[in-house]
């Protein structure tokens, strides 16, 4: 079946990076945008990233700009996040999430389950 | 960039009531716009596209209405399962903001 799994979250020290991966499986990745959300605690949803079926479009909010990088590597039907310069806000739990507009940007109708990230010393 | 407001922030409600959340958007997006409910402690999930369109396996209860800036979702009879937190995102670019949501409880 359609499916999204998130991985590589886990504590991290302030300043320092880490990469999550989302495994997708049961459709034809290379034909949709991919995205990352993330929800801090008790709080609401926030979107992070965008990344085009191929790769050539990626776009972020102010809050993550030059820190953030998608990708993906369609070989591997993965999306990937790599997150430099943590800060504690940062701190959250990240979820993947597919559009499901091929052409045109669509509603996210597919969900990974979610990893955490948190960011202390 | 857009930027939506969902109200109330906060529906206190019974089962088998209606309950009418809304989104209004700082610009027209259109009929781009997108319903999720989250549950506590559950993955979001989409509940409404392109503004009045049910995702496969939602059921009737729920619908969507509006267009431009103001936009509605409605639950006609909430049953308990219903009682969760809800978001609007207008999808009319690549870019995903969300509302801040609205919760509906008992």
């Amino acid at each position: 079946q359609v499916q999204l799994v998130e991985s590589g979250g886990g504590v991290v020290q302030p300043g320092r990076s880490l990469r999550l991966s989302c495994a997708a499986s049961g459709f034809t990745f290379t034909r949709f945008a991919m995205h990352w959300v993330r929800q801090a605690p008790g709080k609401g949803l926030e979107w992070v990233a965008v990344i085009s079926y191929d790769g050539s479009h990626v776009y972020y909010p102010d809050s993550v700009t030059g820190r953030f990088t998608i990708s993906r590597d369609n070989s591997k039907n993965t999306l990937y996040l790599q997150m430099d310069s943590l800060r504690p806000e940062d701190t959250a739990v990240y979820y993947c999430a597919r559009d499901g507009g091929q052409v045109a940007a669509d509603a996210f109708d597919v969900w990974g389950p979610g990893t955490p990230v948190t960011v202390s010393s | 960039e857009i930027v939506l407001t969902q109200s109330p922030a906060t529906l206190s409600l019974s089962p088998g009531e209606r309950a009418t959340l809304s989104c209004r958007a700082s610009q027209s997006v259109s009929r781009s716009l997108a319903w999720y409910q989250q549950r506590r402690g559950q993955t979001p999930r989409l509940l409404i596209y392109d503004a009045s369109k049910r995702a496969t396996g939602i059921p009737p209860r729920f619908s969507g209405s509006g267009s431009g800036t103001d936009f509605t979702l409605t639950i006609s009879s909430l049953e308990p399962e219903d009682f969760a937190v809800y978001y609007c995102q207008p999808r009319n670019s690549w870019r995903g903001t969300f509302g801040q949501g609205t919760k509906v409880e008992i």
